[in-house]
C-alpha cells in the first residue's frame, strides 16, 4: 500500500515564475491538505481539498491555489514566485471515519526560488 | 485550536526511555492530542493521538493527565533513529471546518550513543 507521494522532489525556479506541485494521497483517503515549511520553522497550513473543493484555507495569498481531481490527487500552484516562497511544501492525506481524522504526510517538494 | 508548550530540546541515552512533555492548559473537551515527528528534511510522521485515555502503539505511549492539561509522549527504548523534532498538537477532528494541523516549534530530541 503506497503512502502519500509527491512530485517533484526538488525544484528550482526564478522570481516571477509559476510552479505546480503534485500529490497523490494514500490509498483510501479522500482529503488532501497542503503545508508550507520554511527553513527552521514548523509547517504552516495552506489549504485543504475535499470533494474537489477547497474546504479550508490558511493565511496565504491568492497566488497560492490548488485543485483536486476525481481520483483525489491534488495540485498546488504558486504564481508570481517570490524569494520567500522558497520552502519545503508538504502534502498530507486523510479520511474522516468514526468522527476522527489523521493526516499522513508525504516526503515533500523542496522549492528554491532564485 | 489550543496552543501547546514544549521545551525546545532534550536528550537521552540510546536504549533508555525518552519522555517528551507537552503542556496544553487551554485544551477543550473535544480536542485530541496528536504527536508527530519530523526527521531532518523529511515529511512529518504521525506517531499517536488520544483524547483522554492513555494510548499505546508500536511506536510510543501517550500519557494524558486526568485534567487533560498536559501529556507525555514516551519512546520506551530510544534509538539513534529517533533523533528528530517532535510536535505536540491539539485539534478537533470534526469533518471539515477545523481539521488543519497547527504546528508549533516542537521539541528537538537528540539521542546520544
Amino acid at each position: 500500500d503506497a503512502g502519500v507521494t509527491q512530485s517533484p522532489t526538488h525544484l528550482i525556479k526564478t522570481r516571477g515564475q509559476q510552479v505546480t506541485l503534485r500529490c497523490s494521497p494514500k490509498s483510501g483517503h479522500d482529503t488532501v491538505s497542503w503545508y508550507q515549511q520554511a527553513l527552521g520553522q514548523g509547517p504552516q497550513f495552506i489549504f485543504q481539498y475535499y470533494e474537489e473543493e477547497e474546504r479550508q484555507r490558511g493565511n496565504f495569498p491568492d497566488r497560492f491555489s490548488g485543485h483536486q481531481f476525481p481520483n483525489y490527487s491534488s495540485e498546488l500552484n504558486v504564481n508570481a514566485l517570490l524569494l520567500g516562497d522558497s520552502a519545503l511544501y508538504l502534502c498530507a492525506s486523510s479520511r474522516f471515519r468514526d468522527g476522527q481524522e489523521t493526516q499522513y504526510f508525504g516526503p515533500g517538494t523542496r522549492l528554491l526560488v532564485l | 485550536d489550543a496552543k501547546t508548550t514544549q521545551p525546545p530540546s532534550m536528550d537521552c541515552a540510546e536504549g533508555r526511555a525518552a519522555n517528551l512533555p507537552c503542556n496544553h492548559s487551554t485544551i477543550s473537551g473535544n480536542e485530541y492530542v496528536y504527536w508527530y515527528r519530523q526527521i531532518h528534511s523529511q515529511g512529518p510522521q504521525y506517531i499517536i493521538h488520544g483524547l483522554k485515555n492513555n494510548e499505546t502503539n508500536e511506536m510510543a505511549s501517550l500519557i494524558i493527565t486526568e485534567d487533560r492539561k498536559s501529556s507525555t509522549l514516551i519512546l520506551p527504548h530510544a534509538t539513534l533513529r529517533d533523533t528528530a523534532v517532535y510536535y505536540c498538537i491539539v485539534r478537533v477532528t470534526d469533518a471539515g471546518a477545523n481539521s488543519k494541523l497547527t504546528f508549533g516549534k516542537g521539541i528537538t530530541l537528540s539521542v546520544r550513543p
